[in-house]
């Protein structure tokens, strides 16, 4: 089975803009979560899709937003980017079962400038 | 709310030897999972290995395997006979049973020394 695929690898942006990036989950799963690494602030949760709904968010401000499809793909947007926006972002999913397991996807890498 | 906490920032380990990674974790729920994932400098988290909080025994994947004490809310991570390709920052992280929101620590990396 093909892993989780994350698109673009890699992004620059300047301060102001919007970006969005793209996560296909392993084939099966429906459950697609998305965590923000820094350096400084280590690995936070972001959202989580299930069925085209969020379903749980973390503590972070509306600037950041997702949305999930019905092949249970998912986008993830940041409006408005600011320098302390950039960051790895990684995508995981999960096959819904007794033992939660989440698998992340290669990241991408985001630098605001 | 749940913490972990990892409280090795470096760890180093000879080649062919054996290492523990310490994690330790706060819930006031008792249906939880616990995991160590593995990030290379790729950057790309591996899953290393799960635990069940409701399984008394401790989980092993080949070379390694969790030492889990439920009552003292600490998960360590043992690698035998480390390799080269063990050489990466370890996650220690929790979720709670019916959620999907994993908490990680602050992660521990690990130098191989040939």
């Amino acid at each position: 089975k093909a892993g989780v695929t994350q698109t673009p690898r890699y992004l620059i942006k300047t301060r102001g803009q919007q970006v969005t990036l793209s996560c296909s989950p392993i084939s099966g799963h429906r459950s697609v979560s998305w965590y923000q690494q820094t350096p400084g602030q280590g690995l936070q949760f972001l959202f989580e899709y299930f069925s085209e709904t969020q379903r749980n968010k973390g503590n972070f401000p509306g600037r950041f937003s997702g949305r999930q499809f019905s092949n249970s793909r998912s986008e993830m947007n940041v409006s408005t980017l600011e320098l302390g926006d950039s960051a790895l972002y990684l995508c995981a999913s999960s096959l819904l079962g007794e033992v939660k397991t989440q698998y992340f996807g290669p990241g991408t890498r985001l630098l605001v400038l | 709310a749940q913490t972990v906490t990892q409280s090795q920032p470096e760890m180093s380990v000879q080649e062919a030897e054996t290492v523990t990674l310490s994690c330790t974790y706060d819930t006031s729920e008792s249906d939880y999972y616990l995991f160590w994932y593995k990030q290379p400098p790729s950057r790309q988290m591996i899953l290393v290995i799960r635990q069940e909080a409701y399984k008394q025994q401790n989980a092993t994947e080949n070379r390694f395997s969790v030492n889990f004490q439920k009552a003292a809310k600490s998960f360590s991570l043992k690698i035998s006979d480390s390799q080269l390709g063990d050489a990466a920052m370890y996650f220690c992280a929790s979720v709670l049973f019916g959620n999907e929101k994993l908490t990680f620590g602050t992660g521990t990396r690990l130098t191989i020394i040939p």
